[in-house]
């Protein structure tokens, strides 16, 4: 079954400590992102990735890392994560050359996140 | 002006009547349209994507009008399941890019 996966599903954690989120697709797509959705504000881009070794700043990347050594995970890292990264997450997924297909994104999940 | 402004509702609409969502968008190179669908708690899914001639998929019409930058959803004969939010999104990429836009979503509660 094609999908993209995230894990984990929620995580409760503190202010400070490391944490990586993963996120792998099946696809073979080229193109990978991390949104955040929060209420009133709707998802926006933190990083995205065209291509492996290839990532870029999305609206709001402060705060955040992503690394894309294969191209089927793109893990998001929170190195010192704090209470307002308190959050739901998603990790998506798309084939550029896909024809009239190319622009639709397949998103995990969603990983609900928050820093206490 | 936002770069993708949707009516964040909710609208409140009794099954069988007919809704209609607008979008506006304020890159005029904007080149790709589409409205997702969100369930509470869940992931974005691909509604339809919008053309600039319009399209249509069974109760469901979308329409393009650059002139003006604005999208719009049509939902005909409005069922119980069509209650979720609904996330209008915009591509405005430049080459070699991944500039892809959601506006906040507009809700949708289909009464029965």
């Amino acid at each position: 079954e094609a999908q993209v996966t995230q894990n984990p599903r929620y995580l409760i954690t503190v202010t400070g400590k490391k944490l990586t989120v993963t996120c792998s697709q099946n696809m073979n797509h080229e193109y990978m992102s991390w949104y955040r959705q929060d209420p009133g504000l709707g998802l926006r881009q933190i990083y995205y990735s065209m291509n492996v070794e290839v990532t870029d700043k999305g609206d709001v990347p402060e705060g955040y890392k992503v690394s894309r050594k294969e191209k089927r995970n793109f893990p998001l890292i929170l190195e010192s994560p704090s209470p307002n990264q308190t959050s739901l997450y998603f990790c998506a997924s798309r084939d550029p050359s896909a024809g009239s297909s190319y622009n639709e994104q397949f998103f995990g999940p969603g990983t609900r996140l928050t820093v206490l | 002006r936002k770069e993708v402004e949707q009516d964040p509702g909710p609208f409140n609409v009794p099954e069988g009547a007919t809704v209609a969502f607008n979008c506006t968008y304020s890159n005029s190179a904007s080149q790709s349209f589409f409205w997702y669908r969100q369930d509470c708690r869940k992931e974005p899914k691909l509604l339809m994507s919008v053309y600039s001639s319009g399209n249509e998929d069974g109760r469901f019409t979308a329409q393009l009008n650059r002139a003006s930058q604005y999208i719009s959803l049509l939902i005909r004969d409005s069922k119980l399941s069509d209650s979720a939010t609904y996330l209008c999104v915009v591509n405005s990429s430049p080459v070699g890019d991944d500039k892809i836009i959601f506006g906040k979503g507009t809700r949708l509660h289909i009464l029965p």
